[in-house]
């Protein structure tokens, strides 16, 4: 059974860089039927995507974080990562890792979530 | 970029009621449109892929439809575990983006 886990700081400081990892266990991230993406729930509202990658390095962000935003991955370790930079308080939120299907474009596996708070 | 518009924004419904959430693209995006569920504290659940698709094991009271820009989910007979938030997302191009959410809501 494919899992995901969100790792990262809960708290971050206004300005500072956003750093959270998402390792994959149950299967490999370096397949070529897979998307890893990241999106971001803030509290009480809705969902964002906001970027993926593909095994190969590809990346794909959202146009409206794409300044401050880096995805990378380590297939190595089956992990791949969010970067977000000069954060503030509106980028306090649930950020979720997910699997996204090649063909479909749909999320079958999601990580649990890590709420990350932008505060000083 | 695609703007995906859902409705209601949140409904009261009985259990064994029928109940059907609207979910509208921007733009026509053929059949990638997808149906989640999310409980409080949870991440979403996908029910639904390719407009019409069930996931594997998610219940067959749950069935969706359209194409282009108009789509629908439709709980044949909702049932206790089904009160949640429902969100559609689609995937016909990037950025992806998400409809604004159903709460479906005890009555």
């Amino acid at each position: 059974q494919l899992q995901l886990q969100e790792s990262g700081p809960g708290l971050v400081k206004p300005s500072e860089t956003l750093s959270l990892t998402c390792t994959v266990s149950g299967g490999s991230i370096s397949s070529s039927s897979y998307y890893w993406d990241w999106i971001r729930q803030p509290p009480g509202k809705g969902l964002e995507w906001i970027g993926n990658i593909y095994y190969s390095g590809s990346t794909y962000y959202n146009p409206s974080l794409k300044s401050r935003v880096t995805i990378s991955v380590d297939t190595s370790k089956n992990q791949f990562f969010l970067l977000l930079n000069s954060v503030t308080a509106a980028d306090t939120a649930v950020y979720y890792c997910a699997r996204r299907v090649y063909n479909s474009g749909c999320y079958d596996y999601w990580g649990q979530g890590t709420l990350v708070t932008v505060s000083s | 970029d695609i703007q995906m518009t859902q409705s209601p924004s949140s409904l009261s419904a009985s259990v064994g009621d029928r109940v059907t959430i609207t979910c509208r693209a921007s733009q026509s995006i053929s059949y990638y449109l997808n149906w989640y569920q999310q409980k409080p504290g949870k991440a979403p659940k996908l029910l639904i892929y390719g407009a019409s698709s069930l996931q594997s094991g998610v219940p067959s009271r749950f069935s969706g439809s359209g194409s282009g820009t108009d789509f629908t989910l439709t709980i044949s007979c909702l049932q206790p575990e089904d009160f949640a938030t429902y969100y559609c997302q689609q995937s016909y191009n990037t950025p992806l983006s998400f409809g604004g959410g159903t709460k479906v809501e005890i009555k």
